[in-house]
Order: C-alpha cells, then structure tokens, then sequence
C-alpha cells in the first residue's frame, strides 16, 4: 500500500498571505495526484487532479506541482472561505488509493 | 453532471450490519465507478472500495476485504456498501463518490451518512 503523508498536520497562516502544503508517497505514484478541500460538515470537493489541473469552477490562486513522490498544493493569496482541511490522494497504485492524513489550514 | 444521494444516518449494536445506499441521478450510473471512503470521527479520509457499474466488479481494500460488500443496481441507478461484523471503531460517515468517465479521482460526492456503532 501506497502510504501518503502530508506536512505539516496544521498550517498557521494570515488571510491574503500564501500557503504551502505538502504531500510525500512511499513510492512513486507519476503524477496520478487529486488534492481535496474538506469543510466541516461537508463532502469534501476536488480541486487539483493529474497533480496540476484544477477541477472545474476552481479559483487560479490554488496550484499544484510535484511528481513522483513529493508535491504540492500551493495557495497563493488566502481568501477567509480557504481555511479548511485539505487532503492529497493518490490513485497510481492500487490497491488501494490512498489518501493523506489531512493538513489543517486555520487562520493565524 | 452527476448527482449523489445517500441513505439517512443509522444507529447499529457492534456485531450487526449496515446497509448504506447512493442514488445518482443526472447521469447513467453504468457509465460510473462509485467508490466508498469512511471519515471516522475528527479523521481523515479511508478508501474502502468501489464498484466499476458497467462490469459489476468490485474491488475492496484488503483492511475491508472480510467484512464489506459493495454492489450496484442500474435499474434503480444506486450503489450499496455494506459492512458486517460492525465494531464501535466503525463509526463513521461514510461517503460515495465518483469523477468524469474514465477518471478515478473524484469529482462527485454523496452528502455522507453517519454511522453509529453503539451497544
């Protein structure tokens, strides 16, 4: 199994500031990586897949970089409703496709 | 695009089994894989299996492999998970989820359903 762990657990940024969260797979999993942005209460909602592609309706300060084994979600200029959990997953190997633990975005 | 809505939230003694169901509406639901994920309590995200519709396979994780079924009806365009042998750590919301055709990330998610393990 594919283990994915994201860094750092919680990141303390400032509204309008940028914010680098980082996702590392036990082995290569290509650029077969989704970035997810959970809120309380919710489903969480896609917004990066093939490691750099925004899903649809998804704003230009979210991006993503990375291959291999390490990436990234890099937000560019925080806005108040981006303060959320945010997961990666890879779906290279199989079985399963495995997520990460979560990195915690709050306000500082 | 594709719509998903789940069952209600269930309340269930450790040992018994739950039933949980997603119907998508907007789309044909042998076009789709539906995949299980299960968020435990203030944790992240599980994957637990899926069903690819338009074949009736099902693949699981070999954490869930003895305890967890998942199945598709397309006449009524809903996917099932069930999970037997229910433990208090399988408390849980319980989430379907599916992307365009072809993909397996996941564009589409279900509203989830809470599942409460408790004697």
């Amino acid at each position: 199994e594919t283990v994915m762990t994201q860094s750092p657990a919680t990141l303390s940024v400032s509204p309008g500031e940028r914010a680098t969260l980082s996702c590392r797979a036990s082995q290569s999993v290509r650029s077969n990586l989704a970035w997810y942005q959970q809120k309380p209460g919710q489903a969480p909602r896609l917004l990066i897949y093939g490691t750099s592609t925004r899903a649809t309706g998804i704003p230009a300060r979210f991006s993503g970089s990375g291959s291999g084994t390490e990436f990234t979600l890099t937000i560019s200029t925080l806005q108040s409703e981006d303060f959320a959990v945010y997961y990666c997953q890879q779906y290279n190997n199989w079985p399963p496709y495995t997520f990460g633990q979560g990195t915690k975005l709050e306000i500082k | 695009q594709v719509q998903l809505v789940q069952s209600g939230a269930e309340v269930k003694k450790p040992g018994s089994s739950v039933k949980v169901s997603c119907k998508a509406s907007g789309g044909t639901l042998s076009r789709y894989t539906i995949t299980w994920v299960r968020q435990a309590p203030g944790q992240g995200l599980e994957w637990m299996g899926r069903i690819i519709s338009s074949l009736g396979v099902a693949n699981y994780a070999q954490k869930f492999q003895d305890r967890v079924t998942i199945h598709a009806e397309k006449s009524t365009s809903t996917a099932y998970m069930e999970l037997n042998s229910l433990r208090s750590d399988d408390t849980a919301v319980y989430f379907c989820a599916t992307g365009d055709v072809g993909s397996s990330w996941y564009d589409y998610w279900g509203q989830g359903t809470l599942v409460t393990v408790s004697s």
